[in-house]
């Protein structure tokens, strides 16, 4: 088993939609979350980081993490064109230097107008 | 991209030719980590550097040496390329006193032929 596991898509949504995008990872001593973004041809671009469990929001963005299921969620409002991108989950067990953050093989996300 | 260039962006060479990819940053960040990304495996962790001349190896560092005689260069040598390292490689920072979030470069996309 993978230690995070995320489903690749394609997820095609119309503009406006509530996007959810999952990861489930196995290692329970995970406890730092980070979402990212990556354009074609692009260096992932950090959207969100949480710790521990809980929800965070950052404008249309919505990260949770639920540690009893170890599961972790971004949500996407108002979903918009500019948002087709691969989102990529990350992870880590301690906050230390190296350690090697742990990633998702990324959902690859497209928004129609 | 975090004040952080990666040259060169592109390259082609042939197997068993040595190649260094260097990054570079301009914020004195004192953590850099070297990762490659594949499909189907996504982001792997190569080496990472937690200061001048403080280097350590991560998951997939078989093949791969770095150095780090500067604060802002970090270089990654591939002594004798194999076509198994084809791949994009990206450089990330650690912000000091963070929750381990990590910031990427524009990333160098590397084929051995």
């Amino acid at each position: 088993q993978k230690e995070v596991e995320q489903d690749p898509g394609p997820l095609s949504v119309p503009e406006g939609a509530i996007v959810s995008l999952n990861c489930t990872y196995s290692n329970s001593a995970f406890q730092y979350f980070m979402w990212y973004r990556q354009y074609s041809r692009k260096g992932p671009e950090l959207l969100m980081y949480t710790y521990s469990s809980g929800n965070k929001e950052d404008g249309r963005f919505t990260a949770q993490v639920d540690k009893s299921s170890k599961y972790i969620s971004l949500f996407i409002r108002d979903s918009q064109p500019s948002d087709s991108a691969t989102y990529l989950c990350a992870m880590s067990a301690v906050n230390q230097a190296g350690t090697a953050l742990i990633f998702g093989k990324g959902t690859t996300l497209s928004v129609s107008s | 991209d975090a004040g952080i260039t990666q040259s060169p962006r592109h390259k082609v060479t042939e197997t068993g030719t040595p190649v260094t990819l260097r990054c570079h940053q301009t914020e004195n960040h004192r953590y850099m980590y070297w990762y490659r990304q594949d499909p189907g495996h996504g982001l792997r962790l190569i080496h990472y550097s937690y200061g001048v001349k403080d280097t350590d190896k991560g998951e997939v560092s078989d093949g791969y040496s770095v150095s780090r005689s500067k604060t802002e260069d970090f270089l990654l040598t591939l002594e004798s390329a194999t076509s198994s390292q084809t791949s994009v490689y990206f450089c990330a920072i650690r912000l000091a006193n963070s929750y381990n979030e990590q910031f990427f470069g524009p990333g160098t996309r590397l084929t051995v032929l």
